[in-house]
């Protein structure tokens, strides 16, 4: 257990929706990360925050937005689902805002239908 | 654009039998070097990291990992496997001073009872 929780566990949906997903960091982390994992694209980074700021942006697409809040928890919000949003979604926390090392949480995995 | 390679995508060894899986990035600066592993169904666990230091890295688990920068490598190793090693291993690369890790594809590995 890393101590990053994310919810939900699983989360299935049709196109065109709206999810949002949770990310609880370790206590004592600053940083969140969002990867998402699929088959064709792999692990690819999303966006990170720090201390309730946007550090470092990625192959986030402008349908997909995130937040860090005051007491650190992070949402990813996803809007006009595709089916090929279809993935895993990882929060990572870290105690830094970069050069850290990231720990994993246990993933949200979507299904658009 | 930095990036990481794993050269073998499936990997399948009998237990006892010895492990190198091969890493390889591009970045010419300072380089922050991960392996995680990620068990069927469970998200990435932290294996071993390199920052800078004895470029001979031990992890977890009976795994170590040597730098060599002339290279531009990472390969992981383990001199003994065992069927619990069954899971999906992953390089990363932290890009720059951002928290961006960079993925490789991941090496799946089998391991025969």
């Amino acid at each position: 257990d890393s101590g990053v929780t994310q919810t939900p566990k699983h989360l299935i949906t049709a196109t065109g929706q709206r999810v949002t997903l949770r990310c609880s960091p370790r206590s004592g982390d600053l940083s969140v990360y969002w990867y998402q994992q699929s088959l064709d694209q792999g692990l690819q980074f999303l966006i990170q925050y720090y201390n309730g700021e946007e550090r470092a942006k990625g192959n986030i697409l402008e349908r997909f937005s995130a937040q860090q809040f005051p007491d650190l928890h992070s949402e990813l919000n996803l809007s006009s689902l595709e089916l090929g949003d279809s993935a895993l979604y990882f929060c990572a926390s870290g105690r830094a805002s970069g050069t850290d090392t990231q720990y994993f949480g246990p993933g949200t995995r979507l299904t658009v239908l | 654009a930095q990036s990481v390679s794993q050269h073998n995508h499936h990997v399948i060894l009998s237990e006892a039998a010895s492990l190198e899986l091969g890493c390889n990035y591009s970045y010419g600066g300072t380089v922050n070097l991960f392996w995680y592993v990620q068990y069927p169904g469970q998200h990435l666990q932290l294996l071993l990291k390199y920052f800078s230091g004895d470029p001979l890295v031990k992890g977890i688990k009976g795994f170590e990992a040597e730098f060599i920068k002339s290279k531009f490598s990472f390969n992981l190793r383990k001199p003994s496997v065992q069927w619990s090693d069954t899971a999906e291993y992953f390089c990363a690369v932290l890009s720059g001073n951002t928290g961006k890790l960079i993925f490789g594809q991941g090496t799946t590995l089998q391991v025969k009872p």
